[in-house]
């Protein structure tokens, strides 16, 4: 059974930047597509952007309030995936959670790490 | 990116069955397969229920069950049980700008 791990969560003054870390085992992670996924405490999910596996290209696509604001890369040698957080905004507020192969059988969820974005 | 359309709440006694729905468009569930559902309790993170519109994770129990039809998918429980209490999720697949599109949730009260 696959394990996802998140880190780098914390607080950030508006405008800053964090780079969250999600670390997986136990599955192939060369083959997995990744997806970042955020919910304001409270609140419902939101997808915030995803990684294909280097096989499909290893291209990114973005929800439209993220967009041209965050990043997302993987290495799969230390079978970890990123999410590089810029100019940060109080509504970006969240646990942000990193969710493997989504949608299929094998879909598995980190516990999530908290984002604060406040002054 | 407009999420899927989903009751907020749902209630009924213990041993009764529900059925949640989750409403997309033709751009999502009218178009895929890949409509999945999770569950999550209070401060822990989704798990998967069903995925592929009907399939059954190892592991989950034989009472969640899922259907669709057209544009909106269903997902039922039945002999609902004290520890099904959680919020579910609906999520799809997405022809749209973005690749996966998620439902605003249903939390389910047990009587």
């Amino acid at each position: 059974e696959g394990q996802l791990v998140e880190s780098g969560g914390g607080l950030v003054k508006p405008g800053g930047s964090l780079r969250l870390s999600c670390v997986a085992s136990g599955f192939n992670f060369n083959t997995a597509w990744m997806n970042w996924v955020r919910q304001t405490p409270g609140k419902g999910l939101e997808w915030v952007g995803q990684i294909k596996s280097e096989a499909h290209g290893g291209t990114s696509q973005f929800a439209a309030p993220v967009k041209d604001r965050f990043i997302i890369s993987r290495d799969d040698s230390q079978n970890t995936v990123y999410l590089q957080m810029n100019s940060l905004i109080i509504e970006d507020t969240a646990i942000y959670y990193c969710n493997s192969n989504p949608l299929s059988a094998v879909d598995e969820w980190g516990p999530g790490t908290l984002v604060t974005v406040a002054s | 990116q407009s999420a899927l359309t989903q009751p907020a709440s749902v209630s009924a006694s213990p041993g009764q069955s529900i059925t949640i729905s989750c409403t997309g468009t033709n751009s999502d569930i009218g178009t895929f397969k890949y409509v999945a559902w999770y569950q999550q309790h209070p401060g822990k993170a989704p798990k998967l229920i069903i995925y592929d519109v009907s399939g059954r994770p190892s592991g989950v129990s034989s009472r969640f069950s899922g259907s669709k039809s057209g544009n909106t998918a269903s997902l039922t429980i039945s002999g609902l049980q004290a520890e099904d209490e959680a919020d579910y999720y609906c999520c799809s697949q997405s022809t749209s700008n973005t690749f996966y599109v998620l439902g605003t949730g249903t939390r389910v009260i047990v009587l």
